[in-house]
């Protein structure tokens, strides 16, 4: 009964070469997030969208995008990775913005950059 | 600034003990703070959110408190189990002037928790 699904588990990609790590949802939810996460770090937001409006992170490198065609699925491209762009990528979802509810994350993509 | 600061970073105990990890937070103004637990390798799973009017709550062998004057927060494991080793993350969300909750979550560096038999 897997809620917040991420594939896959483990990407691996050239220096310089486009990919692209999807998420979805069973939950219905109107808010999916995504978010970057290095070792020993806490989990750094990169946008959101509340339905289709698409937050952007004042500090989330122009190198990342998002697409989000439905409400069950959010994508996380990334157009031209660098090293310092190996990380685990969480996605995480909640049923409203700035709610009380929390937010239920996937098991993420583990990118390495090669 | 807004910061999570969480205590100690590691810790290491015997399995059936109990332990306490700390949270302190200068969020202001303040909607509510969750205790989250990371597996390696895996995503955070939530474990209790507290919002400033509740002082305590628990799920199963885990009791979060909070004293929001202060602006701490504990989470207490009781009779450690192997599979509690994980890291375990406090995460504030700030307020809003209407008293509602921003979406913006702030995530401390987490307590690395490692349960020996």
């Amino acid at each position: 009964d897997a809620m917040v699904i991420q594939n896959p588990r483990y990407q691996v990609t050239q220096f310089g070469k486009p990919v692209t790590l999807s998420c979805s949802q069973t939950l219905n939810h109107n808010v999916m997030y995504w978010y970057q996460q290095k070792s020993s770090q806490a989990p750094k937001l990169l946008f959101h969208y509340y339905d289709k409006d698409f937050n952007n992170e004042a500090d989330t490198p122009d190198n990342f995008q998002s697409r989000r065609p439905n409400t069950s699925f959010c994508f996380l491209d990334i157009r031209s990775p660098g090293l310092g762009d190996a990380a685990m990528y969480l996605c995480a979802t909640s049923s409203d913005r700035g709610s009380n509810q929390p937010q239920h994350f996937g098991d993420g993509t583990r990118l390495s950059i090669l | 600034k807004n910061q999570v600061e969480q205590s100690p970073q590691s810790l290491i105990i015997l399995e059936g003990k109990n332990c306490t990890l700390q949270c302190n937070y200068t969020v202001s103004p303040f909607s509510n703070l969750r205790w989250y637990k990371q597996d390696t390798g895996r995503g955070p799973v939530s474990l209790t959110i507290m919002t400033f009017s509740e002082n305590t709550k628990s799920n199963g062998r885990y009791t979060a408190t909070l004293d929001a004057d202060t602006k701490q927060s504990s989470l207490h494991i009781t009779a450690s189990q192997l599979s509690d080793s994980a890291s375990y993350i406090c995460v504030v969300t700030g307020g809003r002037p209407d008293g509602g909750a921003t979406n913006k979550l702030i995530f401390g560096t987490g307590t690395l928790l490692a349960v020996q038999p």
